[in-house]
């Protein structure tokens, strides 16, 4: 079945340092990566996304990998800020009009 | 303001006591969902919607219902809630074009406690 595992459940970073949050997923007929960051007591947010014609995207700070052969796709965060702390979901989007989510990583930046 | 909106925001019920959440968005998106949010669980899917009169359910339906009478609301209603329902909820929506779901706009979410 549809399947996303994300890893790791929780990240501590220095300020500043670079994280980096890992999904593998189960179908290779997927073909939409988002990724959805959810402060504390907030409503998850798409941050950034991908699609599967793409290998890699950018917007600032973030970037996504994408690696269809392997399936599995990463969220990179360079020189990260405080506002950075917060739960962070992959997900994949199996085309069957579902999107299934990973569990979440909890990332903490540590001033 | 393009908002989704979620009612009640909390919520601490009784095993057996009906109730209903309801899910407004003001978009004319075409997909809307329901998802569940648990420590250690991620967001799990309970049931979705592609347009109105069509739902279906998603990975966690057991003990849920949803009516898709009208474009812009989608309530998820709990016959005989039970414990284990206890729980952060989220109403979703998006474009979900070309049978891609697309980027989910998400209400502010209803914390759910059956005693």
């Amino acid at each position: 079945g549809e399947n996303v595992e994300q890893h790791p459940s929780t990240l501590s970073v220095q300020e500043g340092d670079s994280a980096v949050i890992k999904c593998t997923y189960s179908d290779s007929a997927s073909n939409y990566f988002p990724w959805y960051k959810q402060e504390l007591g907030k409503r998850p947010q798409l941050i950034i996304d991908i699609r599967s014609n793409v290998g890699e995207k950018k917007d600032q700070r973030i970037a996504v990998t994408l690696n269809k052969t392997a399936k599995h796709f990463s969220l990179h965060i360079t020189e990260t800020q405080p506002e950075d702390s917060a739960v962070y979901f992959c997900a994949a989007d199996f085309g069957n009009e579902k999107l299934t989510f990973g569990t979440g990583t909890r990332l903490t930046i540590i001033p | 303001e393009a908002q989704v909106t979620q009612n009640p925001r909390y919520l601490i019920t009784v095993t057996g006591k009906k109730l209903t959440v309801t899910c407004s968005q003001n978009m004319n998106h075409e997909y809307m969902s329901w998802y569940r949010q648990d420590p250690g669980l991620g967001l799990r899917q309970i049931y979705y919607s592609m347009n109105v009169e069509v739902t279906d359910k998603g990975d966690v339906p057991e003990g849920y219902k949803v009516s898709r009478k009208e474009k812009r609301n989608f309530p998820l209603i709990l016959e005989s809630p039970s414990p284990n329902q206890t729980s952060l909820y989220f109403c979703a929506s998006s474009f979900g074009t070309s049978g891609v779901v697309g980027e989910l706009f998400f209400g502010e979410g209803s914390r759910l406690t059956v005693l």
